[in-house]
């Protein structure tokens, strides 16, 4: 069975500041995505990462896949209030080689971020 | 335009009541999914349908049984609602996870929550 971990689950960080959230997952897998959830709303499509080695960057964000190390990392970048949220990685179990699923996520548990002035 | 659009948003029942949660996406995917986001904020799926063909069933009660009309629906009917289905229950939609090259990327509804007295 798949499983998928993120750390920290909470993270309160002040303006300015840099850190990163990981995601780490139990079985072979290059389809990775990145989501994004305010209080009380939907998931918003943050990044798609579909093979070893992608990065993609987003304003003050940027997320990356290692697939032989199993892990992701979603990167801020100088903090803004606007960027509290909580975060989700979601893993996607491959069918074969030729990078087909059935569209199963996996998510991890959420990393509640909290941007303090 | 409401891209994947879910109905009602919010449904507070009684124990033992039958209700049903409706979704519809005009994306033109032809893939839908139900997930279910517990209290703690963890998300997991419950069943996925393509072109109206069940291709996803967790390990779910049989109390809940969806039902896709058409490509572009997904239904979620649960019967003799129990305390533990109070929940937050997101529809998504995505082109088809198993033909290859295609994206695959999820599109989220708002969300229904339910709240079983």
């Amino acid at each position: 069975e798949l499983k998928v971990e993120q750390n920290p689950l909470f993270l309160s960080m002040q303006e300015g500041k840099n850190y990163t959230i990981y995601c780490n997952y139990s079985t072979t897998s290059d389809r990775l995505y990145w989501y994004r959830q305010d209080p009380g709303k939907s998931l918003e499509s943050l990044f798609v990462l579909l093979s070893n080695g992608a990065v993609k960057q987003e304003g003050r964000l940027m997320a990356s896949l290692d697939t032989k190390a199993r892990l992701s990392t979603l990167h801020i970048t100088a903090a803004v209030h606007d960027l509290s949220a909580t975060y989700f990685c979601a893993v996607d179990m491959p069918l074969n080689a030729g990078g087909t699923s059935y569209g199963k996520l996996t998510f991890g548990q959420g990393t509640i971020l909290t941007v303090h002035p | 335009d409401t891209a994947v659009s879910q109905t009602p948003k919010y449904l507070v029942t009684q124990m033992g009541n039958d209700k049903s949660i409706k979704c519809e996406q005009n994306l033109g995917h032809d893939t839908m999914y139900w997930y279910k986001q517990d209290s703690k904020k963890f998300l997991k799926i419950m069943f996925s349908y393509n072109n109206k063909e069940l291709i996803i069933n967790e390990t779910v009660p049989n109390r809940f049984s969806p039902k896709s009309p058409d490509k572009a629906h997904l239904n979620l009917h649960i019967n003799s609602l129990e305390l533990g289905d109070s929940a937050v229950y997101f529809c998504a939609s995505s082109q088809p996870p198993f033909l290859a090259g295609l994206h695959h990327e999820q599109f989220f509804g708002p969300g229904t929550r339910l709240t079983v007295l």
